[in-house]
């Protein structure tokens, strides 16, 4: 499979625990979003990467909210001291430089958190 | 600030009843706006991008149209396999690369 892999699918976490979710892009795509989405509404741009600088964050990622793509292959997202508002579809989507202008970013499954 | 709003929320259709789906948008400076197929627990799958007035993209029983305010996804005959939320969004002037999302349109279409 060549697709976006996220890792895990599913999470339960306690509030107050940390928790971290990672992405491996497809092989050549040199950029990577995170997004966040919830029951009933569309995803939500949280931050981008290209390569491995973070070029862009959401007013949306609190200081709560770190990401990373070392070396610029895969990335993780991690959140601390979690919140029941965390619990979502947290999803990852990578593109390349010649596509980025079409869209056609393509998305992993996705991480479902849950914070109980 | 971009903006993108779906209608229906939700639409029911029988096997072979055409219909379409509408996506308004306001932004700055548009830069492509793109409909995505998302299936329950999945992520969006990406469909077509459509990058000025007049332009349309089609894909078997999809065709896609854009004006200067809005966006059509067109579903001619539609299978039950076309059942799923469909998603609207639209990159503005202010990034090169968010895309900003409707709440999408859940497509039920009944054998």
């Amino acid at each position: 499979d060549t697709g976006v892999s996220q890792d895990p699918r599913h999470k339960i976490t306690k509030r107050g625990q940390n928790v971290t979710f990672r992405c491996d892009p497809i092989s050549e795509h040199n950029r990577l979003y995170w997004y966040r989405q919830t029951l009933g509404q569309g995803p939500e741009f949280l931050t981008y990467f290209q390569n491995e600088a973070q070029l862009e964050k959401s007013r949306l990622l609190s200081d709560r909210f770190s990401a990373e793509r070392p070396k610029g292959s895969f990335s993780t997202l991690e959140i601390q001291r979690t919140e029941q508002g965390d619990s979502a579809m947290y999803l990852c989507a990578s593109s390349s430089s010649g596509t980025a202008r079409r869209g056609e970013a393509f998305f992993g499954q996705g991480t479902r958190l849950t914070v109980v | 600030e971009d903006q993108v709003t779906q209608s229906p929320e939700a639409l029911r259709l029988q096997e072979g009843e055409s219909s379409s789906l509408n996506c308004s948008y306001t932004v700055s400076g548009l830069r492509g706006l793109f409909w995505y197929r998302q299936d329950p627990g999945k992520g969006p799958e990406f469909l077509f991008t459509l990058y000025s007035a007049g332009e349309e993209k089609e894909k078997e029983r999809l065709k896609a149209t854009l004006t200067k305010k809005e966006s059509f996804l067109h579903i001619t005959a539609p299978k039950p396999e076309d059942s799923a939320t469909y998603l609207c969004a639209v990159r503005g002037g202010g990034s090169n690369y968010k895309l900003t999302f409707g709440k999408g349109t859940l497509l039920t279409v009944n054998p």
